[in-house]
């Protein structure tokens, strides 16, 4: 199994500010996902962090709002940029997936005032 | 796209009964199927995992059956505890996407 930690736990932001979710594992997965959940909401697939390139982004979330990096096989961030009130919401990751279990991170809560 | 629904929303039983929760798919092409368990304010915690060629899978007093033709898969909880308490949600994997159900809020009463 692997162990996901996620910082920050939680944060209050003020609007136009951004705020860098860090998700790191405790061994080697080759995926890597940010979720969204949104208050009372099932969870919301962001983007596929892709190891040393670009990551891969569902419809409705776009690079300049959620950028991503993840530069080794154990570690990845999400930005949530220019921030609003409807971005409050809990963001997650994971890691694992295809044939493998897939292991979620705590969470963070993000509100935005 | 895939579409995952789970039935009831929400669920609220006496405690030591015996219970099942459903989850049903739209497109039977899928990798596997998770079932997570998530307290309040929590992250997800795995419970089991179905590969698209397994029927069920059981880890202790969690037993989770699929049947990929008819797009259902549910998950059976024996003697519920209080301690099951939770919202209890299935991830159908077709390979490169996830995608979630929108949960049963289990509540189990002492």
């Amino acid at each position: 199994s692997a162990v996901i930690s996620q910082k920050p736990s939680r944060d209050i932001c003020q609007r136009g500010t951004s705020l860098t979710i860090q998700c790191q594992v405790d061994s080697q997965v080759t995926m890597m996902f940010w979720y969204r959940q949104q208050p009372g909401q099932s969870l919301t697939l962001i983007a596929t962090a892709n190891q040393g390139s670009e990551a891969t982004y569902e419809s409705g979330f776009v690079i300049d709002k959620f950028p991503i990096s993840r530069p080794n096989l154990t570690f990845s961030t999400l930005t949530v940029s220019n921030m609003s009130p409807e971005d409050s919401s809990i963001y997650l990751c994971s890691g694992g997936g295809g044939a493998d279990t897939q292991y979620f991170g705590p969470g963070t809560r993000l509100t935005v005032l | 796209k895939q579409e995952v629904t789970q039935i009831p929303a929400a669920l609220s039983v006496p405690e030591g009964e015996n219970l099942v929760l459903n989850c049903s798919f739209t497109d039977s092409a899928i990798y596997n199927l998770q079932w997570f368990r998530q307290d309040p304010g929590k992250g997800l915690t795995s419970l089991l995992l179905i590969q698209s060629s397994q029927r069920e899978q059981t880890s202790g007093r969690l037993n989770a059956s699929l049947d990929k033709s008819s797009g259902r898969s549910t998950l059976y909880i024996a003697a519920s505890q209080p301690g099951d308490s939770a919202t209890y949600l299935c991830a159908v994997n077709t390979g490169n996407q996830f995608y979630f159900g929108t949960g049963t809020s289990l509540t189990v009463i002492p």
